[in-house]
C-alpha cells in the first residue's frame, strides 16, 4: 500500500542555517508527491509538486525537493531559512495518479522551529 | 482566480448533537472536492472525494457523511457528534482534469465536549 514516512517529528536549526525535511515514500510504481506546509491555525499551503520528470523540483519562498527512485525519498531543502518558516511541513503522495483524482495519503509531518 | 471558502471558522458542539460544516468553490466549474480531517497535533486523513455532482465516495468510516448537491459545494455532515469528532476539518479541491495538486481551505476547527 502507499504510505509516506517523515521520520524527523521536529527538527530545529537556527536562523540563516540550511534546512532539510526527509521523506520516504512507498509506492508501487512512479509516484506524484508534494510537500506542503501548514501555519499555526491554518489551512495547508502547496510548497511543491513532483510529476514524473526533472527530479529537483522548484518551489515557493525558496524551498526545493529532491526526488530519488533509488532512495525512495522526496526530501525538502532550503538553503537559509527565516523565522517565518517557522510551521509544519507535511509530505504527500497522490493515490491514484494520472486518474483525475488526486488523493492524497500524509505523512505524519515535522515540526520546524528556529532556535531563539 | 479560483477560491474555496470553508464555514463556519470554528464550532463547539455537545456529544450527540447534529453538525454541518460546508465548502464552496468558486471560479472553476467541475471541481474534484476533498474531506480531510486532522486530529490535533496529528496528520491528515482523507474521509471523503467526490468526483462530480451527487457522487460521494467514502474513503474512512468516521460515523460522518458527505453530500455535493452542487458542483461548487461540498457539505460533512453527522446526525450525532462523539468526542473523537474533534479536531480540523479541512476541504480541498483539484481540477477536474489532470493532476494538479489539491488545494485546501482554511479548515474549521471543531470541538466536541
Amino acid at each position: 500500500a502507499q504510505s509516506v514516512t517523515q521520520p524527523d517529528a521536529r527538527v530545529t536549526v537556527s536562523e540563516g542555517a540550511s534546512l532539510q525535511l526527509r521523506c520516504k515514500y512507498s509506492y508501487f510504481g512512479t509516484p506524484y508527491l508534494f510537500w506542503y506546509v501548514q501555519y499555526p491555525r491554518q489551512g495547508l499551503q502547496l510548497l511543491l509538486k513532483y510529476y514524473p520528470g526533472d527530479p529537483v523540483v522548484q518551489g515557493v519562498n525558496g524551498f526545493e525537493a529532491e526526488f530519488s527512485k533509488s532512495n525512495s525519498s522526496f526530501h525538502l531543502r532550503k538553503a537559509s531559512v527565516h523565522w517565518s518558516d517557522w510551521a509544519v511541513y507535511f509530505c504527500a503522495v497522490s493515490l491514484l495518479p494520472g486518474t483525475g483524482s488526486n488523493r492524497l495519503t500524509f505523512g505524519k509531518g515535522t515540526k520546524f522551529s528556529l532556535i531563539p | 482566480a479560483q477560491t474555496i471558502h470553508q464555514w463556519p471558522v470554528a464550532e463547539i458542539k455537545a456529544v450527540g448533537s447534529p453538525l454541518s460544516l460546508g465548502c464552496t468553490i468558486k471560479g472553476k466549474s467541475s471541481p474534484n472536492l476533498y474531506w480531510y480531517w486532522q486530529a490535533t497535533g496529528g496528520t491528515l486523513q482523507q474521509l471523503f472525494y467526490s468526483i462530480t455532482v451527487g457522487q460521494v465516495e467514502s474513503v474512512v468510516q468516521l460515523n460522518l457523511s458527505a453530500s455535493r448537491p452542487k458542483d461548487d459545494q461540498f457539505i460533512l455532515s453527522t446526525e450525532k457528534l462523539l468526542l473523537s469528532h474533534s479536531g480540523f476539518y479541512l476541504c480541498a479541491w483539484s481540477p477536474g482534469q489532470g493532476n494538479q495538486a489539491p488545494l485546501f481551505g482554511e479548515g474549521t476547527r471543531l470541538s466536541v465536549l
